[in-house]
């Protein structure tokens, strides 16, 4: 299994402003995800975090908006600038401890973003 | 590609009843299937997993879930419901590589 952090739980921005937020893994693992749970949605996957390369972004999400890190095999950050209204939303760090398709993911507890 | 679909997006019951939570999938490739429960403000706990070793499928909390393939469902339940039950549950369904979610039921359940 793998316990995953992030920080912060909460914050509430204003609109043009940007927030980064931090996952942090207590084990390694090969594969890292961000997702976007709008109120009363289900989960949309953003991108897949690569170790020490671009992220890999699902349609109708860019890298200007949401620009993602992964330095290493237990941390990543997701950003995300020139926020408006829209934005607001939880925003779930998610991990893969092995590649395979059969695996589960874990899940983070989770940021909650509110624009104003 | 792939899809989920959960009917109902609230379903009630009494302490003590059944539990039944639908899902059905769509994918172009043999599906792994995913039952998770979301507690409020909190992140996603896997309940069960279908990997094609078994059609049905025992979880943590007296969960189980049955894969039909013949009608592409998944359905989840749980012969008597508790009150710590209340929650959201995501059915997901990945393929090649990426979970996709279906849009969640939330159960609500009554003394």
């Amino acid at each position: 299994s793998a316990v995953i952090s992030q920080k912060p739980s909460r914050d509430i921005c204003q609109r043009g402003t940007s927030l980064t937020i931090q996952c942090q893994v207590d084990s390694q693992v090969t594969m890292m995800f961000w997702y976007r749970q709008q109120p009363g949605q289900s989960l949309t996957l953003i991108a897949t975090a690569n170790q020490g390369s671009e992220a890999t972004y699902e349609s109708g999400f860019v890298i200007d908006k949401f620009p993602i890190s992964r330095p290493n095999l237990t941390f990543s950050t997701l950003t995300m600038s020139n926020l408006s209204p829209e934005d607001s939303s939880i925003y779930l760090c998610s991990v893969r401890t092995s590649p395979g398709s059969s695996n589960e993911q874990f899940f983070g507890p989770g940021t909650r973003l509110t624009v104003l | 590609a792939q899809s989920v679909t959960q009917l109902g997006s609230h379903v009630s019951v009494s302490e003590g009843a059944l539990v039944l939570l639908r899902c059905n999938y769509s994918s172009s490739v043999p599906p792994y299937l995913f039952w998770y429960v979301q507690y409020p403000n909190q992140g996603l706990q896997l309940l069960l997993k279908y990997t094609s070793a078994a059609t049905l499928v025992k979880g943590i909390n007296g969960f189980e879930a049955e894969f039909k393939k013949s009608e592409t469902s998944f359905h989840l339940t749980k012969p008597s419901a508790h009150m710590s039950d209340a929650a959201e549950y995501f059915c997901a369904v990945r393929g090649y590589s990426t979970l996709t979610f279906g849009k969640g039921t939330m159960l609500l359940v009554s003394p």
